[in-house]
């Protein structure tokens, strides 16, 4: 079986300051980890993804997760965090050969001015 | 550009009146979701179509239907709407292998009176 944890329900950060959005997993084998953003009453929107390879993902709009394997974790982060990142932020897991997503609780994130 | 649609964005109906949720992708994917969201709660899968193949959650209700006729469209039909099944519901698709991301639509709102 494969589950997501998100430890923090909420994020508040001023803007220009870093931004971590923390995120653990499990699965049975080796992951496919991802990133999803999603703005009030709007669809998910992909992020980024890590499948293998380089440990650090770098995705949209200024955004990067690292995976680290020894601690089960694929954290978000963004190194100048804007207003307009304020949003729910998704990490989701998917087991090799397996088509379902294993969503988090989701993080709101709150940039302030 | 390429695209996950959903028609109407917002939908009101009575409970225990039928009413049918479009998708439609312009990808070309072969995998095609059904999630419920409610509440910025994570989006609990319903089912999904691999091609033709229906695959349905073991915890999704009777009440709860779908119809795939072609690659582009996909139907959630609710046969009899309470007020439980009000929520957001997200198409999303994705390639046929395990590590391509979905692509999810704008989501219709389901209000039940």
């Amino acid at each position: 079986a494969q589950s997501v944890a998100q430890p923090e329900d909420q994020v508040n950060v001023a803007e220009g300051n870093p931004l971590t959005v923390k995120c653990t997993y499990s699965v049975s084998g080796n992951p496919y980890l991802f990133w999803y953003v999603q703005y009030p009453n709007r669809g998910l929107q992909f992020l980024l993804k890590y499948i293998t390879g380089d440990n650090l993902v770098k995705g949209s709009y200024g955004f990067e997760a690292e995976f680290n394997k020894s601690q089960t974790s694929f954290h978000l982060k963004k190194p100048s965090a804007l207003v307009s990142d304020s949003a729910l932020y998704f990490c989701a897991v998917r087991d090799i050969g397996d088509y379902k997503l294993s969503f988090g609780a989701g993080t709101t994130v709150t940039v302030r001015a | 550009d390429a695209m996950v649609i959903q028609n109407p964005r917002y939908q009101v109906t009575q409970f225990g009146k039928p009413v049918t949720l479009s998708c439609s992708q312009t990808l070309n994917h072969n995998v095609m979701y059904w999630y419920q969201q409610k509440s910025s709660q994570a989006p609990k899968l319903l089912f999904h179509y691999y091609d033709k193949d229906f695959n349905n959650e073991a915890d999704t209700p009777d009440n709860f239907q779908s119809r795939r006729p072609n690659t582009s469209f996909c139907f959630l039909d609710i046969r009899s709407p309470g007020l439980g099944d009000a929520a957001m519901y997200l198409c999303a698709t994705s390639r046929q292998t395990s590590y391509n991301e979905q692509f999810f639509g704008p989501g219709t709102r389901l209000t039940v009176l």
